[in-house]
């Protein structure tokens, strides 16, 4: 089976650094992806980390470690507009590479 | 413009009224998939299709249908519905199975069963 790990709540201050995480385990594992959700809208994908390290996309930062089935995403410069639910997923390795999600993190940007 | 869209957004209805919410991508996408979401429980999987006439089972198929008669369309279905099916529903595609990881959501259709 998959389970992936991650806070349910964040609150960070307008132009701070917050990070988010998420450990998950899994029987194979292809990849750590992360998804950006506003209320009321669709998930987006923000990012994808395969091998351990950070991937850097302009303030929004993810790494991984799969020796620790460990990653996080780093938002710096926080904005008003980063309130958001961020959830990661992992790709299994089943034919079809389907996405797991955790439960998600809802970030709450304050002034 | 590259997109998923649902029809419909919003849909009440009564317990045991078959209905079906399409999907569609005008990317040519591979691989599609139903999701999902409910308060706490995060995005959960619910079919997906690696190809025309290609369909498989998610973590929670139970109450659902689905097919792919054209690559453009993965329409679900629900035959009875049962309150317990109210939730918010995303469709997704991505461009294959392999190569692939970036998947593109649906607006969603949220789903009100009494």
């Amino acid at each position: 089976g998959q389970s992936l790990e991650q806070p349910s709540e964040v609150t960070a201050v307008e132009g701070a650094i917050v990070q988010i995480n998420c450990t998950y385990q899994t029987s194979g594992f292809y990849g750590l992806s992360w998804y950006q959700q506003h209320d009321g809208g669709a998930p987006t994908f923000l990012s994808y980390n395969a091998l351990d390290g950070l991937e850097e996309t302009g303030r929004f930062s993810s790494f991984l470690s799969r020796s620790d089935s460990y990653g996080y995403l780093l938002l710096q410069e926080l904005q008003m507009k980063d309130s958001a639910s961020y959830f990661c997923a992992v790709r299994n390795q089943t034919g079809a590479n389907n996405l797991f999600f955790g439960t998600g993190t809802r970030l709450t940007v304050i002034p | 413009e590259a997109q998923v869209t649902q029809n419909p957004r919003y849909l009440i209805t009564v317990t045991g009224k078959k209905l079906t919410v399409t999907c569609s991508q005008n990317m040519n996408h591979e691989y599609m998939s139903w999701y999902r979401q409910d308060p706490g429980l995060g995005l959960r999987q619910i079919y997906y299709s690696m190809n025309v006439e290609v369909t498989d089972k998610g973590d929670v198929p139970e109450g659902y249908k689905v097919s792919r008669k054209e690559k453009r369309n993965f329409p679900l279905i629900l035959e009875s519905p049962s309150p317990n099916q109210t939730s918010l529903y995303f469709c997704a595609s991505r461009e294959g199975v392999d190569n692939s990881y970036e998947q593109y959501f649906g607006p969603g259709t949220r789903l009100t069963v009494t």
